[in-house]
């Protein structure tokens, strides 16, 4: 089982829409949890910490289940501009502090 | 400010020859990550260097990869005998762990890696 799962997509939704995605881990000791963004043939860019109590940024929320060991990020109002992928990132500790990326979940707006 | 550099942007090689890639983090970041995408994949973790500390390798797929810290600042991470398998984005990233709210990654534009 990989260390951090997120569904690949690709989802494809329209303009206005609410979209989420999930990502699951598998180290009950993570310790920290983020989703970057990655536009095609760039490099991924931090887009909000997840913070336990759960955090809205905007039209983004992100929310942390340490229970099941899952975080999500949700959407509202989707725009064009939305269109990448979102890679879930987890940190746990270890001999070094390494950051474990998801493979990214594709999103699509559409007009 | 200046972000983190990476060169060159592409490199072409032959397989078997040795390859060099250079990463410049953003200046006083402590902490430097080497990573790898194939193409429509996530990020591989290859290597992670913090300050002076002995630097965590776990990720190196094989004995041909290396990477060195020169300085506490550029980096650069040599594959030797490249194979077609090792044609990939090679990415790096530093971070300002431990000065302040820290973990955010600030990621270089890659290095297009091709092994014909």
């Amino acid at each position: 089982r990989k260390e951090v799962e997120q569904d690949p997509g690709p989802f494809n939704v329209p303009e206005g829409a609410t979209v989420a995605f999930n990502c699951t881990y598998s180290n009950s000791a993570s310790q920290s949890f983020f989703w970057y963004r990655q536009d095609c043939r760039k490099e991924p860019k931090l887009l909000m910490s997840v913070y336990s109590s759960g955090n809205e940024d905007g039209r983004f929320t992100a929310q942390l289940n340490r229970a099941s060991q899952y975080i999500s990020l949700l959407i509202r109002d989707s725009k064009l501009s939305d269109s990448a992928t979102y890679l879930c990132v987890v940190i746990s500790s270890g001999s070094a502090r390494q950051l474990t990326f998801g493979s990214g979940t594709q999103l699509t707006v559409l007009p | 400010g200046a972000g983190v550099s990476q060169s060159p942007s592409n490199k072409v090689t032959e397989k078997g020859k040795d390859v060099e890639l250079r990463c410049d983090p953003i200046s006083g970041h402590t902490a430097l990550y080497w990573y790898r995408q194939s193409l429509g994949q996530g990020l591989e973790f290859l290597i992670y260097f913090q300050g002076n500390s002995a630097p965590d390798k776990s990720g190196l797929p094989s004995d041909r990869f290396s990477a060195e810290r020169t300085g506490g600042s550029v980096s650069t991470l040599t594959i030797q005998r490249t194979q077609q398998e090792d044609s990939a984005v090679y990415l790096c990233a530093s971070t300002s762990e431990g000065t302040g709210p820290g973990y955010e990654q600030y990621f270089g534009p890659g290095t297009r890696l091709t092994v014909t």
